[in-house]
């Protein structure tokens, strides 16, 4: 069974970065595709980005210049860096794998309890 | 981005009730459909991927149909643990994008 924990600050201060780290569990990191995906209060989710073992990235566009997503397999956890946050990224952030159906990647079978994290003024 | 729309957004329905769920795309997405479940206070758990294809362990009252861009999700008989909300997602293309979820109330 395979297991993701989200760890990192519950409340950040606006115009700083928000970091969160995912600890992967019962699994290779090696394999996969690894994500994180939000969820504002109330709302949607939203896809931020994925990375691959390789250090491959993927962003949404929406988000790019602000993501950045990093890997280290040796300690089986992948991390999520958002820069210049304001109250519109208060959320709960989730970490999940996406893995390769038919071809195409991303579909999310193992996610993370999530953890909110608070914008503060 | 492909705008993924559900409807309807919330629904309300009884034990032993079948329901359909809806998902369109704003463009096709093949059959690179995806559907979750998420309870309150908890992360979604895949139900359907592919559109069709139902994920290990989940029962199977659960089904998916659909291609191109319009997709259901059926509830063949509710249970009282399946009220809950349901999000489409599409796996088609980067960004992969949600609906905007369908809450099932009793």
């Amino acid at each position: 069974q395979v297991q993701l924990q989200e760890s990192g600050p519950g409340l950040v201060k606006a115009s700083e970065t928000l970091s969160l780290t995912c600890t992967v569990s019962s699994d290779s990191i090696s394999n996969y595709h690894w994500n994180w995906i939000r969820q504002p209060p109330g709302k949607g989710l939203e896809w931020i980005g994925h990375i691959n073992n390789s250090g491959n990235t993927d962003y949404n566009p929406s988000l790019k210049s602000r993501v950045t997503i990093s890997i280290d397999t040796s300690k089986n956890q992948f991390s999520l860096k958002l820069s210049s946050v304001t109250a519109a990224d208060t959320a709960v952030y989730y970490c999940a794998r996406a893995v390769t159906i038919f071809g195409v990647v991303g579909v999310f079978d193992y996610w993370g309890q999530g953890t909110l994290v608070t914008v503060s003024s | 981005d492909i705008q993924m729309t559900q409807s309807p957004s919330s629904l309300s329905a009884s034990v032993g009730d079948r329901v359909t769920i809806t998902c369109r795309a704003s463009q096709s997405i093949s059959s690179s459909l995806n559907w979750y479940q998420q309870k309150p206070g908890k992360a979604p758990n895949l139900l359907i991927f592919a559109a069709s294809s139902l994920q290990s362990g989940v029962p199977s009252r659960f089904s998916g149909s659909g291609s191109g861009t319009t997709f259901t999700l059926t509830i063949s008989s509710l249970q009282p643990e399946d009220f809950a909300t349901y999000h489409c997602q599409q796996s088609y293309i980067s960004p992969r994008t949600f609906g905007q979820g369908t809450k099932l109330e009793i």
